[in-house]
């Protein structure tokens, strides 16, 4: 079966340094990726996404991710993580001709340390 | 603004009573989706509807009913059925879903329902 697995279950960094949240997918066909992030209560919140073309893309909030279809990932990176970026973070997949269903791993919290 | 709502933010239901969660949205999509998170699980999808007047099952769809009589609304009942309806809901729309291609989806605030 097709699925996302995000590792990391809880992940703790200092205030400024930098972040990278690991997500892999199983074999399948085209995969479109997304990142979100979610706040304790509330609803998802979209980073950023990967449809096609440069495989290295830019989100919101100073956010980046890169695909690597050799190695079936598409991981999160931030240079310098802020306060405010204490959340969890979530990696879908949806799969070409799976008909718009997002697949989602088990998420990363993410602490930071002042 | 445009968006997703959804009401209550907050439910609580006795064991045996059914209990409709509302989603509305007002960005013009076409497919509209629900899902179910619990801790340490991600989020699975229940139902799903691509179009007005059609939905079909996710993952979990057992316990659960929908209806898309509108194009804006996508009401969920969570059933007497559903053995462990305690959970946060969440709602998602997108501008299509055809088996060829998706579109980003975006999510509503969300509703925590817990059985009493």
């Amino acid at each position: 079966a097709q699925s996302v697995t995000q590792p990391d279950i809880h992940i703790t960094v200092s205030e400024g340094a930098s972040l990278e949240l690991r997500c892999n997918y199983s074999y399948g066909a085209t995969p479109y990726l997304f990142w979100y992030v979610q706040s304790p209560g509330q609803g998802l919140q979209l980073l950023l996404k990967y449809f096609s073309g440069d495989t290295l893309v830019q989100g919101i909030k100073g956010f980046e991710a890169e695909f690597k279809r050799s190695q079936s990932s598409f991981n999160l990176r931030k240079p310098s993580v802020h306060w405010s970026d204490a959340a969890e973070y979530f990696c879908a997949v949806v799969f070409y001709n799976q008909g718009g269903k997002l697949i989602f791993g088990q998420g990363t919290e993410l602490s930071v340390k002042p | 603004d445009g968006g997703i709502t959804q009401s209550p933010k907050y439910l609580f239901r006795k064991e045996g009573q059914n209990v409709t969660l509302s989603c509305e949205q007002n960005l013009n999509h076409d497919a509209m989706y629900w899902y179910r998170q619990d801790p340490g699980q991600g989020l699975r999808l229940i139902y799903y509807s691509q179009i007005v007047n059609d939905f079909q099952k996710g993952d979990i769809a057992e316990g659960y009913s929908v209806s898309r009589e509108k194009k804006e609304s996508f009401p969920l009942t969570v059933t007497s059925a559903q053995k462990n309806p305690t959970a946060f809901y969440l709602c998602a729309s997108s501008k299509r879903s055809t088996s060829a291609r998706t579109d980003t989806q975006y999510f509503g605030p969300g509703t925590r329902l817990t059985v009493l």
